[in-house]
């Protein structure tokens, strides 16, 4: 079974603080996604990557960064957390090629900034 | 772009019931869609997809979709409902490149005894 991980299942920050969110995946994936979902709103994409040291912007990237050193490791970054980050943030891992695969979803981190 | 409509936020449903999940779509091309489940507290998993063949496809814990593309719709059904269906669900349609998705904004599912 692919897995996909996620450091913490809850966390709570201080406004200002950096914050790092790690997701790892066991399945060798070429590609891996952030998403934050609130309510209403569905999941929305922060950043995705489709190889190591490789990133592109997703929907809505301000406010954050990314890093992928290794492919099984793909990490978010709030350089300075503020209150409006407050919401669930998902990791998802698929493999590439011709056509469109299915995304394998962590199980969420849940992220209050106070 | 690509864009995903579900027009219901909440549905109630008694168990043993019948169920159907409304989802349309935008999108040029030939869609790649997804159906995805979310239990509480948990991340989604895959329902069923559909990418090309037969409109109907079926999926796991007994669900079905139906591609209708005269109507851009990909609708959810499952014949009887179980208090474990209870979870929020979306419908995703792909785009072209680097894999990635579009989510609708979820319908999340009560089930009522």
């Amino acid at each position: 079974d692919v897995k996909v991980t996620q450091s913490s299942r809850y966390l709570v920050k201080r406004t200002g603080e950096k914050v790092f969110l790690e997701c790892v995946q066991d399945m060798d994936h070429e590609n891996m996604f952030w998403y934050r979902q609130d309510p209403g709103l569905g999941l929305r994409l922060i950043y995705f990557s489709y190889d190591v040291k490789m990133k592109e912007k997703g929907d809505i990237p301000e406010g954050y960064s990314v890093s992928r050193e290794k492919k099984e490791r793909f990490s978010l970054i709030l350089e300075s957390a503020s209150t409006n980050q407050t919401s669930m943030y998902l990791c998802a891992s698929s493999e590439t090629g011709t056509g469109f695969y299915e995304q394998y979803f962590g199980p969420g981190t849940r992220l209050t900034v106070t | 772009a690509q864009s995903v409509t579900q027009p219901d936020i909440h549905i109630t449903v008694s168990e043993g019931a019948s169920l159907e999940l409304r989802c349309n779509y935008s999108y040029g091309a030939t869609p790649y869609l997804f159906w995805y489940v979310q239990s509480p507290g948990q991340g989604l998993q895959l329902l069923l997809k559909y990418f090309s063949g037969d409109t109907l496809v079926q999926g796991i814990k007994g669900f079905e979709a139906e591609f209708k593309r005269s109507q851009s719709s990909f609708n959810l059904r499952k014949p009887s409902v179980h208090w474990s269906d209870a979870a929020e669900y979306f419908c995703a349609v792909a785009s072209g490149g680097y894999q990635k998705v579009t989510f609708g904004t979820g319908t999340k599912l009560q089930v009522i005894p």
